[in-house]
């Protein structure tokens, strides 16, 4: 069965620190996804990650594909950063390339 | 930047009654897709939509759900016959080729009463 489990659940952050939040994921999974969810409840989808390591700005994300492992960073973090990020997992080229959520990680950063 | 449009973003109503949830996917996407957050809970596939019909359901899409694509603009979720355990939020998605371009909707939250 297809799975992503997601860590910590919870993250608080001083603002200017660094934040790493985790993802592992089953066999049958070959590409992830990271999220962003607001309070209002949207989604925003932040990287799509087969291989290697992606940037945007301040984050970065990375994934281990032999370690079955993904990782999100936050550089200088800011009070704006505070939201649920989201790892979902996708078969990519299968079928449907629908995604498997991880329970997210919430994260408050304090100014 | 293109986005999905949801509509309504919130609704109530009563148990047993009929809801449609409707969804404007990215214009030159292909792949439509209904997922749900129950409150406090992770997000949960519900269906993908490709080429005019259902790819894939999950267990949740019982036969009081049904998805169609009526005019080639719109994508929209039924649940016939509401339940209390049906209060989510539902989120709807479109991608183009690849798993590139995932594009979600801002949700609408479905609450049962």
């Amino acid at each position: 069965k297809n799975e992503v489990e997601q860590s910590p659940q919870n993250l608080t952050a001083q603002e200017g620190e660094f934040i790493t939040i985790n993802c592992s994921y089953s066999v049958g999974i070959s590409a992830l996804h990271w999220l962003q969810q607001h309070p209002g409840g949207g989604i925003v989808s932040l990287f799509m990650l087969s291989s290697g390591k992606k940037k945007h700005g301040r984050l970065i994300a990375t994934i281990n594909i032999q370690e079955k492992h993904s990782s999100l960073h936050i550089t200088a973090s800011h009070p704006r950063d505070s939201a649920v990020y989201i790892c979902a997992g996708m078969n990519y080229g299968g079928a449907t390339n629908k995604l498997i959520f991880g329970t997210g990680t919430l994260l408050a950063v304090q100014p | 930047e293109p986005e999905v449009t949801q509509t309504p973003s919130h609704q109530v109503t009563q148990m047993g009654q009929e809801v449609i949830l409707r969804c404007v996917p990215i214009s030159n996407h292909l792949y439509f897709y209904w997922y749900r957050q129950i409150l406090g809970q992770k997000v949960e596939f519900l269906v993908s939509f490709y080429n005019n019909e259902i790819s894939e359901k999950s267990e949740i899409f019982d036969d009081q759900f049904s998805v169609e694509r009526p005019d080639g603009s719109n994508f929209t979720l039924k649940i016939r016959s509401t339940k209390l355990e049906d209060s989510a939020m539902y989120f709807c998605a479109s991608r183009g080729q690849g798993g590139h371009g995932y594009t979600f909707g801002s949700g609408t939250r479905l609450t049962v009463v």
